[in-house]
């Protein structure tokens, strides 16, 4: 079956680093995408891995390993303005997203 | 239009009652998607048009869910005789070509069933 493991809820301080992880089982895989979704809103485009290694885009990097069926999003000088929620999602086979229940980001002062 | 637009924002039905929800996707979108999500949880596929033809509606939950998307643009979600379970945010997402591209979201159609 398809499968998509992320913690439920992380909370960081204002200014510091966070790590989400996300490990995935799909039939098929043709890429990950991130996507940050705020309470009441929709989901908005982050970043897109789809060979192995780090993506970096400004304070936010993702990190892909296929053969470990892992990826994580790094969050870098945290702002009050990153609680949200993230979301991981493998493209299976069908190129279609497979979506995790998405991890509760809450930033404290 | 700039991005993705879902009306109604908000939908309040009775139990047994139909509703349309309404989705413009970005003009010239080839992949429109349907999604549901329950608070807390991540979107739940339910139906995918390329252009004017349903190439999926496998997430449906029941035969009281039809989709559809006649001129290959404007897509509308109807859901008959509302029921309680019914009650979830509905988003639709579009992208421009086929083949897992970046997805645009709508803001959402927020139905509640009383």
């Amino acid at each position: 079956g398809q499968n998509i493991d992320q913690p439920t809820e992380m909370t960081a301080t204002e200014g510091a680093i966070v790590q989400i992880n996300c490990t995935y089982q799909t039939s098929g895989f043709n890429g990950l995408f991130w996507y940050q979704q705020h309470a009441g809103e929709a989901p908005t485009f982050l970043s897109y891995n789809v060979l192995d290694g780090l993506e970096e885009k400004g304070r936010f990097s993702s990190f892909l390993s296929r053969s470990k069926g892992y990826s994580y999003l790094l969050l870098k000088e945290l702002q009050m303005k990153d609680s949200a929620s993230y979301l991981c999602a493998p493209l299976d086979s069908n190129y279609q997203l497979i979506w995790g229940a998405g991890t509760k980001l809450i930033i404290k002062p | 239009g700039a991005g993705v637009s879902q009306s109604p924002r908000y939908k309040v039905a009775k139990r047994g009652q139909d509703v349309a929800l309404r989705c413009d996707p970005i003009s010239g979108h080839v992949s429109l998607f349907w999604y549901q999500q329950a608070l807390g949880q991540g979107p739940e596929f339910l139906t995918y048009f390329q252009n004017e033809a349903q190439l999926d509606k496998s997430g449906l939950p029941s035969d009281r869910f039809f989709a559809e998307r006649p001129e290959g643009s404007v897509s509308t979600l109807k859901i008959q005789r509302t029921q309680q379970e019914d009650s979830a945010v509905y988003l639709c997402a579009s992208s421009l070509n086929t083949g897992g591209e970046k997805l645009f979201f709508g803001s959402g159609t927020q139905l509640s069933v009383l």
